[in-house]
Formats: structure tokens, C-alpha cells, sequence
């Protein structure tokens, strides 16, 4: 089973430009979450997405945005991009069945803002 | 806003000891996550609690749920090399119509052969 893809891996934008990140669950997984890690924050969730709803959401600004398609793939955008926007952002896809909840992160998408 | 105070920050222990590390914060949480992340690696879902009191292992590691459900703890029991990393806790507070996962700082093991 194919894991958890995002793409790009790598990605160099400049301030006030926007991004578009995508991400790949694992295949019959209809959950896709979005996280921003960075060495001063730490870990921190954007949003989550189920069946194209968002159902949860973190405490960003309305610049971080997202969406989910029909085949459970998903998109973050990030409008008018900000220095402090460089992180790694990591998707992750997951399911639940009764008690039994699994999920597994993507390698992350490199953002750096100039 | 909500935070979990996560410790240690770090630690440093021989092969073979047993670890602790706990969240606590001042809020409520729903479900407990428990996470190892490796260098240049997303990180791993290691245990999932639903239930304040509810004990969970996932083989040398053990998780628990805290019964007030503001704090959790996770402890490695018999200490090998490759539990090495950063792990981090997180917690599911849905306050609002939607909810929102709060992430601790994390504790990063090193662990000594």
C-alpha cells in the first residue's frame, strides 16, 4: 500500500506571493489533515478534511486555506505569503474504525519565504 | 489560548532504563495522541486514548489518559537505541463546533548504548 505523498518536497517563494501544496492520502483513508512545524512553534494543526468538509480547524488566519477532492486528495494554500510562513508542512490521512484509529504522516513539504 | 506544558524538554538515558514523559495542561482534552517523530521524518502515531483513566500499551511503550483529562503520560519501558527521537503529545479539545489538536513542545531522547 502506498504511503502518504506530498508534493512539492521543496518549495521557494517570495513574500506576499501565494502557494499551493498538495497532498495524496493512502488509499480508502478519507481523512487529511494539515500541520505546520517549525523550530520556534513547534508542531501545530491548520485543519483537518472528511468526505471534501472541513471538520476540524486549528488557529490560523484565514490566509491558510484548504480543500479536499472527490478521491479524498487534498490542497493548502497559503495567500499573500509572510517570512515567518517558512516551515515544513506535513499532511497526514487517516481513518477510524470503531476504537482502532490510524494515521500516517507524508514526509512534508519544505516551504521557504524570501 | 490552550497549551500543554510537555516534560522534559529532553533526556539522556542509559540503554536498558524505563522513560517517562507527561502533558498537562489547564484545559480539557477529549483523546490523548502520543507521537515519535525521527529526523527528516514525519512524525508516527505510537498510542491513541479515548477515555479519562484509560491505559494503553503498544509494546514496550505504555500511554495513559489522565483522570481529571487535563494531563497524560507515556512511559518506554527497557530502553533500546533506536527509541531515539522527539516524541511529542498532542490533545483533541472540541469546545467550539469544530475542534482544534494542540501539540506539546516535545521531549527529545537520547539514548546512551
Amino acid at each position: 500500500k502506498a504511503g502518504v505523498t506530498q508534493t512539492p518536497r521543496y518549495l521557494i517563494k517570495t513574500r506576499g506571493q501565494q502557494v499551493t501544496l498538495s497532498c495524496s492520502p493512502i488509499s480508502g483513508h478519507r481523512s487529511v489533515s494539515w500541520y505546520q512545524q517549525t523550530p520556534g512553534q513547534g508542531l501545530q494543526f491548520l485543519f483537518e478534511y472528511f468526505s471534501e468538509t472541513q471538520r476540524n480547524k486549528g488557529n490560523f488566519p484565514g490566509r491558510f486555506s484548504g480543500r479536499q477532492f472527490s478521491n479524498s486528495r487534498s490542497e493548502m494554500n497559503v495567500s499573500t505569503l509572510e517570512l515567518g510562513d517558512s516551515a515544513l508542512y506535513l499532511c497526514a490521512s487517516s481513518s477510524q474504525h470503531g476504537r482502532v484509529y490510524e494515521q500516517y504522516f507524508g514526509p512534508g513539504t519544505r516551504l521557504t519565504v524570501t | 489560548g490552550q497549551q500543554l506544558n510537555q516534560s522534559p524538554q529532553s533526556m539522556f538515558i542509559q540503554e536498558g532504563e524505563d522513560v517517562s514523559m507527561n502533558c498537562t495542561s489547564s484545559s480539557i482534552f477529549n483523546t490523548w495522541l502520543w507521537y515519535k517523530q525521527d529526523p527528516g521524518e514525519g512524525p508516527v502515531l505510537l498510542i491513541a486514548l479515548y477515555k479519562a483513566g484509560e491505559l494503553t500499551s503498544n509494546g514496550r511503550l505504555t500511554a495513559q489518559f489522565g483522570i481529571t483529562r487535563k494531563d497524560s503520560f507515556l512511559n518506554i519501558s527497557a530502553s533500546i537505541p533506536s527509541d531515539v527521537g522527539i516524541y511529542f503529545c498532542a490533545g483533541w479539545n472540541y469546545g467550539g463546533s469544530q475542534g482544534n489538536l494542540i501539540f506539546g513542545k516535545g521531549t527529545k531522547l537520547s539514548v546512551k548504548p
